[in-house]
């Protein structure tokens, strides 16, 4: 099975600044891969669908790239609201792993 | 408005069974894959299994962690999917959550459901 693989598992970062995780295959998945947001209590929110294509209504201040094994999720100007945990999964074979989750902090 | 919402946690003993709900609205159910995912406490999310819709044959495939354990069935009538859980452990103890779509993504899921397995 293909494994996946994020980094950092947490981080901290203030209001404004740019935060970028990454999401690493085992093996090439093209680019299906999507991005989540998980905050405590709540369902888990779509970001970031096939590598780099940004759902309705997420913020432009989200986006992503890669494509084969390395993928990146970039938050650009922080906002209060996007403190939680994001995931990235495979999306084509199954069985459809996520990466353990990059955990976003107030600094 | 698309909404999954789950139902059927609760304190389960060690060994027993549990079957989990996930009732849909807003969108043609029987058109999509159902997803099952979980959250252990302070651990990540694991995806635990999916079914496919009729058209693609209706098939359910699972995590290796939970396989032969975990059964997920579909009642498009109803619009429900279910996720059948055979004798629980406590480390099966988490937040169950429900997903709509497979390939290529799931972009709708449910608020969760909490199962607690203890004696």
């Amino acid at each position: 099975d293909i494994q996946m693989t994020q980094s950092p598992s947490s981080l901290s970062a203030s209001v404004g600044d740019t935060v970028t995780i990454t999401c690493r295959a085992s093996q090439s998945i093209t680019t299906y891969l999507n991005w989540y947001q998980h905050k405590p209590g709540k369902a888990p929110k779509l970001l970031i669908s096939v590598a780099s294509s940004l759902q309705s209504g997420v913020p432009s201040r989200f986006s992503g790239t890669g494509s084969g094994t390395d993928f990146t999720l970039t938050i650009s100007s922080l906002q209060p609201e996007d403190f939680a945990t994001y995931y990235c999964q495979k999306s084509y074979s199954p069985p459809l792993t996520f990466g353990g989750g990059t955990r976003v902090e107030i600094k | 408005e698309v909404q999954l919402v789950e139902s059927g946690g609760g304190l389960v003993q060690p060994g027993r069974s549990l079957r989990l709900s996930c009732t849909a609205s807003g969108f043609t159910f029987s058109d999509y894959a159902m997803n099952w995912v979980r959250q252990v406490p302070g651990k990540g999310l694991e995806w635990l299994g999916f079914i496919r819709s009729k058209n693609y044959g209706g098939a359910a495939d699972y995590a290796a962690s939970v396989k032969g354990r975990f059964t997920i069935s579909r009642d498009d009538s109803n619009s429900i999917a279910y996720l059948q859980m055979n004798s629980l452990k406590d480390e099966d103890t988490a937040v169950y959550y429900c997903g709509r779509g497979w390939r290529p993504r799931s972009d709708v899921w449910g608020q969760g459901t909490l199962v607690t397995v203890s004696s």
